[in-house]
């Protein structure tokens, strides 16, 4: 069975560090690209950041580019985001997310339950 | 940036056919998908490629393109179909991925 469990939110001050991590397991992880996406609380989706199957190329949103970086643990089957300089608008539920391709981004056909961060003083 | 546009909501009767759209720029030439989200849940893929439907997801779900508008059509609208929809697609020149606003959809 497919599964991505996010781990690593909290609550973090205004200009401070977080890493989130999310789990695979249920398909060959090294197949895949992956995403974040965070969702504000009563707003819509928006895209964070993509990573290539190989690590080996990264897309991020104007919004966080420069301040958060997306990486792979391909021997763990395992996702991160590490996230920096973080502002009260960062506040979200943060989703990893599975696409159906292995180089560029294309669909989503896997989410996690995602993991909450809270930017506050 | 490049962005596409939803409208923000839409309600229908039960039975009756919904139909969502997403607008964009050259959208005619990207691939757009489709995802439900229900209140409290994760987003779940209805449609991908513009036109397919991954298995499990009832056949009154249909994708459709003409020009750069993509519709998401459901047909025989049932309770359960209430949720917020999203668009989505990838521009190659922003290198970003890109989700509409999302459609609100009421089912009264």
């Amino acid at each position: 069975q497919v599964q991505l469990m996010e781990s690593g939110g909290g609550v973090v001050r205004p200009g401070g560090s977080l890493r989130l991590s999310c789990a695979a397991s249920g398909f060959t992880f090294t197949d895949y690209g992956m995403h974040w996406v965070r969702q504000a609380p009563g707003k819509g989706l928006e895209w964070v950041a993509f990573i290539q199957y190989d690590g080996n190329t990264e897309y991020y949103a104007d919004s966080v580019k420069g301040r958060f970086t997306i990486s792979r643990d391909n021997s763990k089957n395992t996702l991160h985001l590490h996230m920096q300089s973080l502002r009260p608008e960062d506040t979200a539920l943060y989703y990893c997310a599975k696409d159906a391709m292995i180089v560029l981004p294309v669909y989503i056909d896997v989410w996690g339950k995602g993991t909450t961060v809270t930017v506050s003083s | 940036s490049y962005d596409v546009t939803q409208s923000p909501s839409l309600s229908v009767s039960p039975g009756q056919t919904a139909s969502i759209t997403c607008s964009g720029d050259k959208l005619g030439h990207k691939y757009a998908c489709w995802y439900q989200q229900k209140p409290g849940q994760s987003p779940t893929l209805v449609i991908y490629q513009d036109t397919k439907r991954p298995s499990g997801i009832p056949e009154r779900f249909t994708g459709s393109k003409s020009g750069n508008t993509a519709t998401l059509t459901i047909s025989g609208t049932q309770a359960i179909d209430e949720a917020d929809y999203y668009c989505q697609t990838w521009d190659s020149i922003t290198t970003s991925v890109v989700f509409g606003g999302g459609t609100k959809l009421t089912v009264l």
